[in-house]
């Protein structure tokens, strides 16, 4: 079965440093993937998603996710985080329905 | 334009009492989910309709939750009796297409039900 794997559950990180956000999956169909956001008390938010083509994707609010097949991973990048970037982010990826990871947790410190 | 609507946003009740929740999707939307979000935990799909129809409801538990998307527009899903594992955020979602990869899900804000 397929799966993926937020390997943080919470990730700190200094304000306008770089950051990333590490998910890992096991497929052995057709792969793909998304990462969302959820805010405090908002509903998730679609960052950006991988389908095929370029393993590079880029999303909204600064961030990016590459695709990399022999790792089996989607790491979510950005180059310098803002206090507004503090959410929970999910990695997630569709198999007749989208099933979402467990989730990290993205404090900024200041 | 309005995002999804869902009420009420709180919900506190005691255990073996009903409990519903209401959500209107984005207008124009053809699909509409509903989400179990356990503290901790990414959501986890509860039932997806295709304008009026459900299409999976495969995780719901019918025993206790029931939905309904009369009309193919806004939807109501309900717990009766709730149970204390029950407590978890509901969210609702809406997209334009019919759930493929390539359909863009919008989440609303979700309803926090706390059964005591």
């Amino acid at each position: 079965a397929q799966s993926v794997t937020q390997l943080d559950s919470q990730v700190p990180v200094f304000e306008e440093a770089p950051v990333e956000l590490r998910c890992n999956y096991s497929s052995s169909v057709s792969v793909y993937l998304f990462w969302y956001v959820q805010y405090p008390n908002q509903g998730l938010q679609l960052l950006l998603k991988y389908l095929s083509g370029s393993t590079l994707v880029k999303g909204i609010n600064g961030f990016e996710a590459e695709f990399n097949k022999s790792q089996t991973s989607f790491h979510l990048r950005k180059p310098s985080v803002h206090i507004s970037d503090t959410a929970e982010y999910f990695c997630a990826y569709f198999d007749d329905k989208i099933i979402f990871g467990k989730g990290t947790r993205l404090h900024i410190l200041p | 334009e309005a995002g999804v609507v869902q009420s009420p946003r709180y919900k506190i009740i005691e255990k073996k009492q009903p409990v519903a929740f209401w959500c209107n999707p984005i207008s124009g939307h053809n699909t509409l989910y509903w989400y179990l979000q356990n503290l901790g935990q990414g959501p986890e799909l509860l039932i997806r309709y295709e304008n009026e129809e459900a299409v999976d409801d495969s995780q719901l538990p019918k025993d206790r939750f029931s939905a309904e998307r009369l009309k193919g527009v806004d939807s109501t899903l309900k717990i009766q009796p709730a149970e204390l594992g029950d407590s978890a955020v509901y969210l609702c979602a809406s997209s334009p297409g019919t759930g493929g990869p390539t359909d863009t899900q919008y989440f609303g804000p979700g309803t926090r039900l706390t059964v005591l």
